[in-house]
Order: C-alpha cells, then sequence, then structure tokens
C-alpha cells in the first residue's frame, strides 16, 4: 500500500473548520484513501473514505486533489470533542487480506 | 450487541503468565483483526482472519503470539509466556466484507489493556 506523509500536529480553534493534509504521491489508480482517529483511551473510529471524488459525510468531507496524490479532511466545525489523532490510510480495496496500516497520523488539538 | 465487544477491558499479569484476550465482532461481519498499540505508539498489526480462508499472521511478533477465531465469529489472543514488553493496548476490529472499498471501513472495539509486571 502507497504511504502516506501527514503533519505530526496541529491546533485548532473551536467552531472554526480544521483543514487536515495527507500526501500520497505513490497512490495507485486502485487505491483509496480512508481517514480514522482515535481519541484519547479509545480504538480507533472510522471517518470517511474516497477514490478520486470528494466526499462528504455526517461528520467530514474528503477533498482529494485531481492526480490524487494528496488529499484533504474537512471538520466543519470544530468541537473540542475532535481532539484526536487522526490517521490517513490509503489501500487497495479489491484484494481480500489488504490490512489497513496505520501511520503516525496528525495529532489534532482543538483549543476553545 | 451493536459493537466490536472485547474483555477483559484490563488485564495485569506477572511475567511468564499465558493470557488470553478475546473479541466478538460485529454479527455478520466475516473480516476479523488484531492490532496492538503500546504506550504512546501506532497501531501494530498482528493477524487476520477471513472466513475460511487461512489468517494472515504476517504481524505476530513471535511465536509466543497466537490466535483463533472459531465458528467464524469470536476470537481470541493467547500470548504465551508473557513479558514486559507484551504490555499494550490489544484492539479488535471487524469489517462486514474483506475485499471493496467497504473493506476498509473497520469497526474496533475499545480494546484490552494488559500490563506485565
Amino acid at each position: 500500500d502507497a504511504k502516506t506523509t501527514q503533519p505530526t500536529s496541529m491546533d485548532c480553534a473551536e467552531g472554526r473548520a480544521a483543514n487536515l493534509p495527507c500526501n500520497h504521491s505513490t497512490i495507485s489508480g486502485n487505491e483509496y484513501v480512508y481517514w480514522y482517529r482515535q481519541i484519547h483511551s479509545q480504538g480507533p473510529q472510522y471517518i470517511i473514505h474516497g477514490l478520486k471524488n470528494n466526499e462528504t459525510n455526517e461528520m467530514a468531507s474528503l477533498i482529494i486533489t485531481e492526480d490524487r496524490k494528496s488529499s484533504t479532511l474537512i471538520l466543519p466545525h470544530a468541537t473540542l470533542r475532535d481532539t484526536a489523532v487522526y490517521y490517513c490510510i490509503v489501500r487497495v480495496a479489491v484484494a481480500a487480506g489488504n490490512k489497513l496500516t496505520f501511520g503516525g497520523g496528525t495529532r489534532v488539538l482543538v483549543k476553545p | 450487541g451493536a459493537g466490536v465487544s472485547q474483555s477483559p477491558s484490563n488485564k495485569v499479569t506477572e511475567k511468564g503468565k499465558d493470557v488470553e484476550l478475546r473479541c466478538d465482532p460485529i454479527s455478520g461481519h466475516t473480516a476479523l483483526y488484531w492490532y496492538r498499540q503500546s504506550l504512546g505508539q501506532g497501531l501494530e498489526f498482528l493477524i487476520y482472519f477471513q472466513g475460511n480462508s487461512a489468517p494472515d499472521k504476517s504481524g505476530l511478533p513471535s511465536d509466543r503470539f497466537s490466535a483463533e477465531r472459531t465458528g467464524g465469529s469470536v476470537s481470541t489472543l493467547t500470548i504465551q509466556r508473557t513479558q514486559q514488553e507484551d504490555s499494550a493496548v490489544y484492539l479488535c476490529a471487524s469489517s462486514l466484507t474483506s475485499g471493496g472499498a467497504g473493506a476498509g471501513e473497520l469497526f474496533f472495539g475499545e480494546g484490552s489493556r494488559l500490563t506485565v509486571l
């Protein structure tokens, strides 16, 4: 699976949009981009995934560049409960047995 | 239950003892994963089960670690002769399928925190 690069940490103001970047310049055409987050002392939580089109759900939006070499996770109105480590993962979806490989992620701190 | 259930939530054991950690995946989920997370570290893949296929054991750190999944549902991770470096949170996850985009949507349990004294 392609390697991803994320900033180690970032701060965000409560109520403002949080934009979390991820670089995946070696992504293959059949690899999806997945985002997870892990709140302190909890198991990781799935947020969203996409292939090439932008995606939105109740938690976040995912913007993928046209060349698919990078993406941005957007939390539209960050709350204190969004403080967590956010993981960007790329994964081949079609084959069985493809485990998700978690990198270091971005530690996001939402401040009042 | 509605989510992935793991037990025990906390386990303290003495070095050299064997431990068993249990995972009940979401009903109907065919894929089951075990990860572990040491303090302040990222998630480390251990093992993956999919239906009746042979499990992917590529992440197991030593032959002291083993896992089984009975009847395609409940899984048990066993650590024999525990060492202090085995101390970590052991996380189980399940997914509805193993192929396709949805296969990347894993549902995690809250984990079993293992402390080896």
